[in-house]
């Protein structure tokens, strides 16, 4: 089974809607990332969470909101999704140790009408 | 601030032929530098990364890469490379603090022709 888990893997959705976008890992990591990919920009960082109690904005958080429900689970919301946030997203996890590596999700792609 | 530059948004190399991805970083504080590789419909694959010690790198593939603090670049190469090497490589960097956010160059797709 895969340790990082992103659901759902492909999502249309129109203009306005509200959606959300969901994390799970069993790695045991304390931190937890959102970032979303655009051609020819790479990956930007939308929110990140160190904890369950600790969250914070990424270079890009307008527009997004976040929830850590649990240690294993943070999930991403548009609350009125507009067409520019048609991207790829991707959860990312990590250990606390400064030098440990982020392991990602295998992507959610959505498309807003 | 820190930032990664990747020079060459698509490069293409021969079946056999030396790879090489370039790659430099500006960073006020010493960086963590690391290379992921995204297969087509797939997430990242870290492929090595430099935290401190050595200052050449193996990663996954035969995959190597040099932390040059002088040249402030951590090009990524491979001797020979392999049809199955062909994906999109991203350079990222990192510091101690500041929530070890990663911080991403734009990408380079790696095209490998017969």
């Amino acid at each position: 089974d895969a340790d990082v888990t992103q659901t759902p893997r492909n999502r249309i959705t129109k203009t306005g809607k509200r959606i959300m976008l969901e994390c799970s890992q069993t790695k045991g990591h304390d931190r937890m990332y959102w970032y979303r990919q655009d051609p020819g920009l790479g990956l930007r960082l939308i929110y990140y969470s160190f904890d369950v109690k600790d969250i914070n904005k990424g270079e890009i958080s307008d527009g997004y909101s976040v929830s850590r429900q649990a240690q294993a689970k943070f999930s991403l919301s548009l609350e009125s999704a507009i067409p520019n946030q048609t991207a790829l997203y991707f959860c990312a996890t990590k250990g606390s140790g400064s030098q440990e590596t982020q392991y990602f999700g295998p992507g959610t792609r959505l498309l807003v009408l | 601030a820190q930032s990664v530059t990747q020079l060459g948004s698509h490069v293409s190399v021969s079946e056999g032929a030396l790879v090489l991805l370039r790659c430099n970083y500006s960073s006020s504080v010493p960086p963590y530098l690391f290379w992921y590789v995204q297969y087509p419909n797939q997430g990242l694959q870290l492929l090595l990364k430099y935290t401190t010690g050595a200052t050449l790198v193996k990663g996954i593939n035969g995959f190597e890469a040099e932390f040059k603090k002088s040249e402030t670049s951590f090009h990524l190469t491979k001797p020979s490379a392999h049809m199955s090497d062909a994906a999109e490589y991203f350079c990222a960097v990192s510091f101690t603090g500041g929530g070890n956010k990663l911080t991403f160059g734009t990408g380079t797709q790696l095209k490998v022709e017969l």
